[in-house]
């Protein structure tokens, strides 16, 4: 089955910096690569995906990667505030309503 | 519009006792999922289920037991709880690709 690698397991950064938090996947078959950030005590949510039809996606000061060939994909957060100190997970499936698997998260801190 | 619930948000048991975590969902999803998160090791796929009536095993379903008889509840069942079971669990839904969590139940076995 498919297993995810996401690298570091924690990330501190000063506000203002960029923050870059990679991840492989094993699976060729997989085609769904979404991002979660889950705050303190709180659900996860989705905060950005990408196909593999696609190389990159910005959404604001978040953007992803992706490079097939290679099997990685990678969460890019420029201007880091305060706000986005959180556990960021990575995911990959094949396609909807078949298993997400998790990588087993990045704790970020941004500090002021 | 309540989105996904989970019931109850804790509960403390002792090993070997049994109990069955309900999720709802009113959204009218087709996909479902059980997750389990433990501390570096992020969010564990235990069963999901593709529509009424169907489940399947994910990563570590070994323990665990689900039933899908309504389209709306997702149930995940321990017969006989372990400590290695302590653990928070996370319900969630899904119509295409995007999940949508429930707020987690945190379980206890002593």
């Amino acid at each position: 089955g498919e297993n995810v690698e996401q690298h570091p397991s924690t990330l501190s950064v000063q506000e203002g910096d960029s923050a870059v938090i990679k991840c492989t996947y094993s699976d060729s078959a997989s085609n769904y690569f979404p991002w979660y950030k889950q705050e303190l005590g709180k659900r996860p949510q989705l905060i950005i995906d990408i196909r593999s039809n696609v190389g990159e996606k910005k959404d604001q000061r978040i953007a992803v990667t992706l490079n097939k060939t290679a099997k990685h994909f990678s969460l890019h957060i420029t201007e880091t505030q305060p706000e986005d100190s959180a556990v960021y997970f990575c995911a990959a499936s094949i396609q909807a309503g078949t298993a997400l698997i998790f990588g087993k998260g990045t704790t970020l801190s941004v500090s002021s | 519009n309540a989105g996904v619930t989970q019931t109850p948000k804790f509960r403390v048991l002792k090993t070997g006792q049994s109990m069955t975590l309900l999720c709802a969902q009113d959204m009218n999803h087709e996909y479902m999922y059980w997750y389990r998160q433990d501390p570096g090791m992020g969010l564990r796929l235990i069963h999901y289920s593709v529509g009424e009536g169907t489940t399947a095993k994910g990563e570590v379903p070994d323990g665990y037991n689900v039933s899908r008889l309504k389209k709306q509840n997702f149930l995940l069942g321990l017969e006989s709880a372990a400590p290695s079971q302590t653990s928070v669990y996370f319900c969630a839904s899904s119509l295409g690709e995007k999940l949508f969590f429930g707020s987690g139940t945190q379980l206890s076995v002593l």
